[in-house]
């Protein structure tokens, strides 16, 4: 299984862009890049999904350039309930397991 | 939109006993998981399930664990006899491609 690298934090003010960059070297061929958002006490909730290139969904945008070893989520103007544990995680599709390394604590000030 | 879901949302036990937590995971997915996270930490992969079997679970998942798909619908994690380090929230999670979490049931255990 990849291992990824991510900031331990991030700081940002409401109505900012905040990307935040997940590092994976060694990412598999068939493996994918998940994201999720934790709120304290609550279950991870999965943001996006993506492969290769660019995705984009209601909440996010998922940056993976051509190499694969590395991601970005992107999340426009972030507002104060934007504050959470955010976890890039890489494994294959229909994977036995994830594994959650310890996020990026990103903090929206008003 | 379907969501898992978990009960009960809080279970306090004493040492020693068994508990069962249940899970209904959205309807048609195949892969199904548990994990825990305990207070101000990572959360921690324990089992996967694919096809009426177990398909990987962690070093924590030993022999006090064990997990069911009793019918359809439910997926239940059972602790056969709880230590006071079990006490965490445990997170079931489903998947057909990008797994979706539930929002945890509080074990706490006295």
């Amino acid at each position: 299984l990849a291992k990824t690298t991510q900031p331990i934090s991030m700081d940002s003010y409401e109505g900012q862009e905040v990307n935040i960059t997940c590092s994976h070297n060694n990412i598999a061929t068939n493996d994918y890049i998940t994201w999720y958002q934790q709120f304290p006490s609550q279950g991870p909730r999965f943001i996006i999904q993506g492969y290769k290139t660019k995705v984009t969904n209601e909440v996010a945008s998922l940056f993976i350039p051509a190499d694969r070893k590395s991601s970005t989520l992107s999340l426009p103007r972030v507002s104060l309930s934007d504050t959470a544990v955010y976890y890039c995680l890489v494994g294959g599709l229909y994977t036995d397991k994830l594994i959650f390394g310890t996020g990026t604590r990103l903090q929206v000030f008003p | 939109e379907p969501e898992v879901t978990q009960t009960p949302s809080h279970q306090v036990t004493q040492m020693g006993q068994e508990v069962i937590l249940r899970c209904v995971p959205i309807s048609n997915h195949l892969y199904f998981y548990w994990y825990r996270q305990i207070l101000g930490q990572k959360v921690e992969f324990l089992v996967s399930f694919y096809n009426n079997e177990i398909s990987e679970k962690s070093e924590i998942f030993d022999d006090q664990f064990s997990v069911e798909r009793p019918d359809g619908s439910n997926f239940t994690l059972k602790i056969r006899s709880t230590k006071l380090e079990d006490s965490a929230m445990y997170f079931c999670a489903s998947s057909t491609g990008g797994a979706f979490f539930g929002q945890g049931t509080r074990l706490t255990v006295v």
